[in-house]
């Protein structure tokens, strides 16, 4: 089956510092890759998505993350963390031709807190 | 455009009753999914909708069931509660042949 790890549950960081947050996941078709923030309270948003092409892809808010196939990896990374991304997130991939193509599997998550 | 909405956002039940969540899908969009997301751990996939018919399963067993209406609206429901279906239920609507999905805010469902 399918599985996603992401290698961090808690990271804690100050204001400034750089963030790099592990994904991996274990299939090994074509994949569709996303990153997700969940802010306190609110519902799963988007941050940044890669279907093909470049494998440096830019999402919103300074993210950016870098899907390294041979590695089977989609790390997120922020070259400075602000006390307003404390949140919780979640890597998620989904295969062409996984069963079930719209099915996306997510990583277990990983809580940031950014100390101000 | 409109954005994905869940009803009620909050619930309790008694162990062996019967729940309905509700999900109303972003406009323009055909499909829905839904996934449980206990505490602690990331959504896992209950099931997918197209043309009111489910047409993808994850790990969950049949007293989880659902429907999708013409309108594109759905609803997931859970027979026989048990303790361990507490959890946030999510809905994701998306279009068939793309992959971008959007999330509604959740049903948080307490089974005591």
């Amino acid at each position: 089956a399918q599985s996603v790890s992401q290698h961090n549950h808690h990271v804690i960081l100050s204001e400034a510092a750089s963030l790099e947050l592990g994904c991996n996941y274990s299939y090994g078709g074509t994949v569709n890759l996303f990153w997700y923030v969940q802010y306190p309270g609110q519902h799963l948003q988007l941050l940044l998505k890669y279907f093909s092409g470049d494998p440096l892809v830019k999402g919103i808010k300074g993210f950016e993350a870098e899907f390294i196939k041979s590695k089977f990896s989609f790390n997120l990374r922020k070259p400075s963390v602000q006390w307003s991304d404390t949140a919780e997130y979640f890597c998620a991939v989904n295969g062409i031709y996984m069963e079930y193509g719209n099915k996306l599997v997510f990583g277990a998550g990983t809580i940031l807190r950014v100390k101000s | 455009e409109t954005g994905v909405t869940q009803s009620p956002t909050h619930l309790i039940k008694t162990r062996g009753q019967q729940v309905t969540l509700r999900c109303s899908s972003q406009s323009g969009h055909n499909t829905v999914s839904w996934y449980q997301q206990a505490l602690g751990q990331g959504p896992q996939f209950i099931f997918q909708y197209y043309r009111e018919e489910e047409n993808g399963r994850g790990n969950f067993p049949p007293r989880f069931s659902g429907l999708q209406f013409p309108n594109y609206s759905s609803e997931l429901n859970v027979n026989a509660l048990e303790l361990d279906d507490s959890a946030l239920y999510l809905c994701a609507s998306s279009f068939t042949g793309g992959y971008g999905y959007t999330f509604g805010s959740g049903t948080r469902l307490t089974v005591v």
